[in-house]
This record gives structure tokens, C-alpha cells and sequence, in this order.
């Protein structure tokens, strides 16, 4: 059954430094879609970068990346200069291709604080 | 544009009393979606639309969960003799299609029973 992990509930990290947040995942589905959504206190779900199954690079948005390991299944995402702002509940998802439903599947989330 | 907006934005009642959630997708996206979040937790997904349409009604938690959109416009998630087990955040977004990849959220409903 497809599952999203999420092994770190909390993660610190200096302002202006990179961190990397784990997910990994689990699906025998050959096409696929992995996200990453970021959640501040206010509550909004706000989507930050998008990697698919069958492509050959890793995804980039601004200071967002995400460190697609296929033979792995890992999909992590890494903040770099991390600001203040930053802070937030951060959640990896993935949408299986061939059920065409647009359903996502979310791990538990990851709390991250940046310190100043 | 406007974004996907939701009704009420909280919400407390009393065990046992139905409750309605509204959720007004983007305008021209067909897709809408609910998800339901408990305190410190991910969110599950209970239902899709792709029009007015539901396929598949398998993620709703239980019988007294149902959902109904007209069109291709506002959506009603309806939680009947609620129990406590239901208090959450309750999530609805919207997209242009099922293939586009990119989920619009709502605010989201915060319900409480007591």
C-alpha cells in the first residue's frame, strides 16, 4: 500500500544555514508524483516544489529543492539560508499516476524552527 | 484571484448534532478535494470531485460522513450525529483537473465537539 514517512518530528536549524527534511516513500506505482507543502501556525496549506516519477532532474524552486533518490524512494527536501519565515510544519505527499483521482497521501510532518 | 474559501472557519457543537462544511473552490477548477487533519497529525483524505461527480467515497471515515457539490462550483461536507472522534481541521482544495498537479487549499474548517 502507498505510504509517506516522515522520521523527524522536529528539526532545528540556524537562520541562514541549510537543512534537509527526510521522506521517504513506498508505492509500486510506476508513475508517480511527490510534494512538499509547507504549513505556517495560521493553518494554510501552501505548496512549495513538485518532483515526478520520471524526472531526470531534481526539482528547484527559489530556495527549495528536493533530493529525488528513486532507487531509494527518498524525496527530501532542503531549505537552504534558512530564514525566520521558515518556521513551520513542513509535509511530504504523494499522488500515484495511474489512479487518477488526484489523491494525495501525506506523512506526519515535520515541525521546523529557525533560530536566529 | 480569489482563493479557495471555507465556511464556517470554526466550528463548535455538541455530540450527537449534524454539522455542515462549506467549501468554495476557485473558480473553473473541476477538481475539489476534503482532507481532514487531527491535532499534530497529517492529513487523510476522504473524498474527490471531479465535476459534480464522486467516484470513489472509500476514504470517508464513516456512514455519517457524506459530501455533495453542484456543478462545478461550491461543495458541502455533512457530518451527521457527530461524535468527538470528529473534531479536527477539516481541508478542502481545488484544481484545474485531476492530472494538474498543483492543489489549491482552503483555509480549513476547525471543528470542535463537545
Amino acid at each position: 500500500a502507498q505510504k509517506i514517512t516522515q522520521t523527524q518530528p522536529g528539526m532545528f536549524v540556524q537562520e541562514k544555514e541549510a537543512v534537509t527534511l527526510d521522506c521517504t516513500y513506498d508505492t509500486s506505482d510506476p508513475s508517480y508524483g511527490l510534494f512538499w507543502y509547507k504549513q505556517p501556525s495560521s493553518g494554510e496549506m501552501i505548496f512549495l516544489i513538485y518532483q515526478g516519477s520520471y524526472d531526470q532532474q531534481n526539482a528547484t524552486e527559489g530556495r527549495y529543492s528536493l533530493n529525488f533518490q528513486k532507487a531509494r524512494k527518498s524525496a527530501n527536501l532542503v531549505i537552504s539560508a534558512s530564514q525566520l519565515g521558515d518556521s513551520a510544519m513542513y509535509f511530504c505527499a504523494m499522488r500515484e499516476g495511474t489512479s487518477n483521482t488526484g489523491k494525495l497521501i501525506f506523512g506526519q510532518g515535520t515541525t521546523l524552527q529557525v533560530k536566529p | 484571484g480569489a482563493g479557495v474559501s471555507q465556511s464556517p472557519s470554526n466550528k463548535v457543537t455538541e455530540k450527537g448534532k449534524d454539522v455542515e462544511l462549506r467549501c468554495d473552490p476557485i473558480s473553473g477548477h473541476t477538481a475539489l478535494y476534503w482532507y481532514r487533519q487531527r491535532l499534530g497529525q497529517g492529513l487523510e483524505f476522504l473524498i474527490y470531485f471531479q465535476g459534480n461527480s464522486a467516484p470513489d467515497k472509500s476514504g470517508l471515515p464513516s456512514d455519517r460522513f457524506s459530501a455533495e457539490r453542484t456543478g462545478e462550483s461550491v461543495s458541502t461536507l455533512t457530518i451527521q450525529r457527530t461524535q468527538q472522534e470528529d473534531s479536527a481541521v477539516y481541508l478542502c482544495a481545488s484544481s484545474l483537473g485531476l492530472s494538474s498537479y498543483e492543489q489549491y487549499f482552503g483555509p480549513g474548517t476547525r471543528l470542535t465537539v463537545t
